[in-house]
Order: C-alpha cells, then sequence, then structure tokens
C-alpha cells in the first residue's frame, strides 16, 4: 500500500494561493491520486483525483511530477471557509476499495 | 435529493450492547462504504459493499458486521460494543469503486 506523507498543519492569509504537498514514494502503477477535504463535524468531501500531469476543476488544481512520488493541490485564493483538514489518498480505484487509505491529513488555517 | 443519511446522529452505548448503524443514499450508488474516525486521525474503512447483497472487509472490520439487503442502505452492526469502539462512523456511497465518495454526516458513538 502507498503510504502518504503530508504537513500536519498549514496556516495562509486570505486572498492567497496555497499549495499542500503529499509524498508517495512506492505509488504503485495502477494508483490515483484524490484529495479530500472536511470540515469539523462533517463527513469528508472530494475535491480532485488524478493520475499524472494536471488536473483543474473549479475549485483546485491538482499538480502531479513525471516520477508521480508526490503530488500538490493548489488552492488559488483561499477564503475563511477554505479552513479545514485535507486528505490526500493515493490507491487503486475501480478495482479495490480495501487499498483505500486516509492519512492524518493537513489542517489548514486562513487568518483574515 | 437528500445525498447520504446516516441515522442515528449520536448514541451512548454501555460495553456489551448491540445497536444498529443505518445509512441510506439516494443517488442509485452501486457502492457504499463505512469508516470510523477516531479524534484527530484520518478514516479507516471498516467494510464496504459493491453492490446489493455483497460485502467486504476493509481495513479494520473486527467487531463489525454488516449487511446490505437493498441497494439504497448499508446497516452496520456492533454485536456487543467496546469502549475501543468509540469513534465518529461515516457511511460513503460513489457511483464508481473508490471514486469520488459522498460522506453521510457522520454518527458519533460514545461507549462507556
Amino acid at each position: 500500500l502507498a503510504k502518504t506523507t503530508q504537513p500536519i498543519s498549514m496556516d495562509s492569509y486570505e486572498g492567497q494561493e496555497v499549495n499542500i504537498t503529499c509524498s508517495h514514494n512506492n505509488i504503485a502503477t495502477n494508483d490515483y491520486i484524490t484529495w479530500y477535504q472536511q470540515f469539523p463535524s462533517q463527513g469528508p468531501r472530494f475535491i480532485i483525483q488524478g493520475y499524472k500531469t494536471k488536473v483543474t476543476n473549479e475549485v483546485a488544481s491538482l499538480f502531479i511530477p513525471a516520477d508521480r512520488k508526490s503530488s500538490t493541490l493548489s488552492l488559488p485564493r483561499v477564503s475563511l471557509s477554505d479552513t479545514a483538514v485535507y486528505y490526500c489518498l493515493v490507491g487503486e480505484i475501480y478495482s479495490s476499495a480495501s487499498k483505500i487509505i486516509f492519512g492524518s491529513g493537513t489542517r489548514l488555517s486562513i487568518r483574515p | 435529493n437528500a445525498g447520504v443519511t446516516q441515522t442515528p446522529k449520536f448514541r451512548v452505548l454501555k460495553t456489551g450492547q448491540s445497536m444498529t448503524l443505518l445509512c441510506a443514499q439516494d443517488m442509485n450508488h452501486e457502492y457504499m462504504y463505512w469508516y470510523r474516525q477516531d479524534p484527530g486521525m484520518g478514516l479507516r474503512l471498516i467494510h464496504y459493499s459493491v453492490g446489493e447483497g455483497t460485502t467486504a472487509k476493509g481495513e479494520v472490520p473486527d467487531g463489525y458486521n454488516v449487511s446490505r439487503l437493498k441497494k439504497q442502505n448499508f446497516l452496520l452492526g456492533l454485536e456487543s460494543a467496546a469502549p475501543s469502539q468509540t469513534s465518529v462512523y461515516f457511511c460513503a456511497s460513489s457511483y464508481f469503486l473508490a471514486v469520488d465518495q459522498y460522506f453521510g454526516a457522520g454518527t458519533r458513538l460514545s461507549v462507556l
């Protein structure tokens, strides 16, 4: 199973771009990278998923280098409402849910 | 369209008691999951289901049983609750296996 390593916490200010990096040195060929956001007292919410290069949607971008041993979630122009815990998951999709591993996540705090 | 609904939201049990947590989804998703989240930790997969009438073990299945008699419902049972099962339980569902999971609001369980 590919283990992920993320910073425990990060701080930033409103309007800034925030980049959260996740390390996954032993990622397997069939593994995808998925990011979830979790607010207090709520279940996680899917943000973005990718396999390689760059993926962008309406809320975030995901950058994955060619060796795929790390990935970076980029949140443009954050606001106070982006304060949450962000989880990076690495594992096979479509084939085995038993390989879903949530790490401890990164606690992001946004200040005015 | 309620998404994923979990009942109850809160429960206190005494050691040795049994209970069932109910998860219902109205998105016609094939796949459903039960996770537990301990304080300051990420989510850990307990059991999952790839369709009506099927169940499979996740990362931490011991002490729990599940059933998926109807496509829209996924039940998590604790036959003899233990203090170590004090946690927040999240149910999720998805259209594809382990992709873009939709989570419920959680059930906070305390076992005394």
